[in-house]
């Protein structure tokens, strides 16, 4: 399996609280992905990376920022946290610029905003 | 953007039958993944083809690029097949460096 881990697995948090999930990779893949999974929508990309302090926008990045200060992890912050960001959020990884590359997953942590 | 349609949206099989699942997606791309996720909720790369077919093991996926659509057959079906199957493509755009276009999953019952 490819070493991705993500940070925390699970939180619950109130609305209106800033909060930070982190992807840590020991695989030394230049590309990196934020999804987010919700019933009925399937996963939608947030942001992704690709390569030290190099990030840009997905489909649903409004409510979301990123930062990439290492390879190996990649942070995604909610400034202030809302219902609809309720979600389980996947990090995936890529390993060169070839448009065949695999994507590897995380094993996801599940945002509870109440 | 791209459109990616799954069907059928749940199937529930007896075991050893064989199953295929359909993808169709709206513009051209640069490769096609299938994607499996678990009851526990991780997701893991089956298959990644632009081309042809491609099998392993039980499973196999084809593709046609003139129609744009793929398939996804188990044969022999088993319960610990019972999984949610997902579609995903890469348009190709900024080297492919810009993440995948998603179906919604195809969820799959294999009963004993």
């Amino acid at each position: 399996d490819a070493g991705i881990t993500q940070s925390p697995r699970h939180k619950v948090t109130e609305t209106g609280t800033p909060v930070t999930l982190r992807c840590h990779q020991t695989e030394n893949h230049r590309y990196m992905y934020w999804y987010r999974q919700d019933p009925g929508h399937g996963l939608r990309l947030i942001h992704y990376s690709y390569g030290v302090k190099d990030t840009d926008k997905g489909e649903v990045s409004d409510g979301y920022s990123v930062s990439r200060s290492k390879t190996e992890d990649f942070l995604l912050t909610l400034e202030s946290a809302t219902s609809s960001q309720t979600s389980v959020y996947f990090c995936a990884i890529s390993e060169g610029q070839g448009l065949y590359n695999e994507q590897f997953f995380g094993p996801g942590t599940r945002l509870t905003v109440l | 953007k791209n459109e990616v349609e799954q069907s059928p949206q749940n199937l529930t099989a007896q075991e050893g039958e064989f199953i295929t699942i359909n993808c169709s997606y709206s513009v051209g791309i640069s490769a096609l993944h299938w994607l499996q996720q678990h009851p526990g909720g991780g997701i893991v790369s089956l298959f990644m083809l632009s081309s042809g077919k491609k099998k392993h093991g039980r499973l196999i996926a084809t593709i046609n690029i003139q129609e744009k659509h793929s398939s996804l057959h188990i044969t022999a079906s088993h319960p610990r097949d019972s999984a949610v199957y997902i579609c995903a493509v890469r348009s190709g755009v900024r080297g492919g460096a810009d993440g995948l276009t998603f179906g919604k999953g195809t969820h799959l019952i294999i009963q004993p």
